[in-house]
């Protein structure tokens, strides 16, 4: 099993939409959550953080955590079509290491 | 404040050759991490350094990778020889002990 788990994508949202998209760990004792996002040829950059069961809200964004479930999740409102980019997850274990899955790609429809 | 900064950009180098990338965190971080991101693999740690100590170099896939961090401001990747499967972005990345990463521009290698 992979230690962080997105699906591929491409994931395609009409613009205006809410785009919804999921991650799964394995260690169970992770301790930090994050949603990267990265634009063709660019570097990756930090848009949330996560660190407790719940939702965390920030404009438009909205992370949730389920540790039960081992379930991270991002959601975007009202997409727009420079929220097209691929989304990466990341996980910090209890060493401090942080491991990322291999992203969802994700293209809003004009 | 600047930024990580990462060198070269760009790297063009023929199989067998030595390849050394470099990189200079944000002032204060004391976490730093090399990443290579390819296509099919994503973005995969290769090692990372709590106050200039590495910590986990699992994740260099063999001897002929190398990493170093002589002090607080600089960190290099090297790999002796380079192969073509080697061809990827290297990423820099530093954090204050959040794990909220901060990443360089990358380096994109190519081995011929």
């Amino acid at each position: 099993q992979k230690e962080v788990e997105q699906n591929s994508g491409p994931l395609s949202v009409p613009e205006g939409a809410i785009a919804s998209l999921n991650c799964t760990y394995s260690d169970r004792v992770s301790q930090s959550f994050f949603w990267y996002r990265q634009y063709s040829g660019k570097s990756p950059e930090l848009i949330m953080s996560i660190y407790s069961n719940g939702d965390k809200e920030d404009g438009r964004f909205t992370a949730q955590l389920n540790k039960a479930s081992q379930y991270v999740s991002l959601l975007i409102r009202d997409s727009q079509p420079s929220d097209s980019a691929t989304y990466l997850c990341a996980v910090r274990n209890r060493d401090d290491k942080i491991i990322f899955g291999k992203g969802t790609r994700l293209h809003i429809l004009p | 404040d600047a930024g990580v900064i990462q060198s070269p950009r760009h790297e063009v180098t023929e199989m067998g050759q030595e390849v050394t990338l470099r990189c200079k965190p944000i002032s204060g971080h004391d976490y730093l991490f090399w990443y290579r991101q390819t296509m099919m693999r994503g973005l995969e740690l290769l090692i990372y350094f709590n106050n200039n100590v590495p910590i986990d170099d699992s994740g260099m896939p063999e001897d002929r990778f190398s990493a170093k961090m002589p002090n607080a401001s600089f960190s290099t990747l090297k790999i002796q020889p380079s192969e073509p499967r080697d061809s990827a972005v290297y990423f820099c990345a530093s954090s204050l002990g959040t794990g909220e990463l901060f990443f360089g521009e990358g380096s994109r290698l190519t081995v011929l």
